[in-house]
């Protein structure tokens, strides 16, 4: 099965702060998906990368992925409560999509 | 963009009784459909990937015997949680993959998501 290792696994900052999550995988990946979620409901989409070096901004978070295709970071700029939830990285393999192990943001007001 | 829904969103069945979940791609074919299992706190965990006319190809651990997935159209998968217990309680998200005009066919769209509890 593909591997997606995300850190930190929790992260708690506090507001205003930046912050950034990490996500690798063992193999090259076809594309790398970000996801915000709460747990019991949906995934909000926040951006796909498929270019190696490709990076991507979506109001005050930055994605970027590595040029052999392997790693990605999501930065968080002047976080907010707003940001605070889980973000999953998704790796499309081709075959098969699978997710990271996830990291869970808090931000203390 | 591309729809994807679940139903139920949300279910609660007794311990020993079956349950199916459907997923549904309301605007698209979806040639492709992947089920996710989600336990509090937890990433999700890809437990099968299903294409349309055939057996779903399930990932390591995942018992097909209790978790069977049906595709048996480009519109339409199940999942049937089979003797559910309580340790199946957990939240279930289905994605899917096709073809439409506009839309890539290598991107996901997931549905809702439905909680299952089992008591």
């Amino acid at each position: 099965s593909q591997e997606l290792e995300q850190s930190p696994q929790s992260l708690i900052v506090q507001e205003g702060k930046n912050l950034t999550i990490n996500c690798t995988s063992s193999k090259t990946l076809y594309g790398l998906y970000w996801y915000k979620q709460k747990y019991g409901e949906g995934l909000i989409f926040l951006m796909m990368l498929q270019k190696g070096g490709e990076e991507k901004s979506h109001e005050k978070i930055t994605a970027k992925l590595d040029e052999k295709k392997q790693q990605s970071s999501l930065h968080i700029t002047a976080s907010q409560p707003s940001h605070a939830g889980i973000y999953l990285c998704g790796a499309d393999t081709g075959n098969q999509f699978y997710f990271g192990t996830g990291t869970s943001l808090t931000v203390i007001p | 963009g591309a729809v994807v829904s679940q139903h139920p969103s949300w279910v609660i069945c007794k311990s020993g009784t079956s349950v199916k979940i459907e997923c549904r791609s309301l605007d698209f074919q979806a040639t492709t459909m992947f089920w996710y299992r989600q336990f509090p706190k937890q990433s999700l965990m890809l437990m099968a990937t299903s294409n349309e006319g055939s057996k779903a190809t399930y990932e390591q651990g995942v018992e097909k015997d209790k978790f069977l997935i049906n595709h048996a159209s480009l519109t339409l998968s199940t999942l049937t949680v089979t003797s559910a217990h309580p340790e199946d309680s957990s939240f279930y998200i289905c994605s899917a993959r096709g073809l439409r005009d506009r839309i890539s066919p290598y991107e996901q769209y997931f549905g809702p998501g439905t909680r299952l509890t089992v008591t």
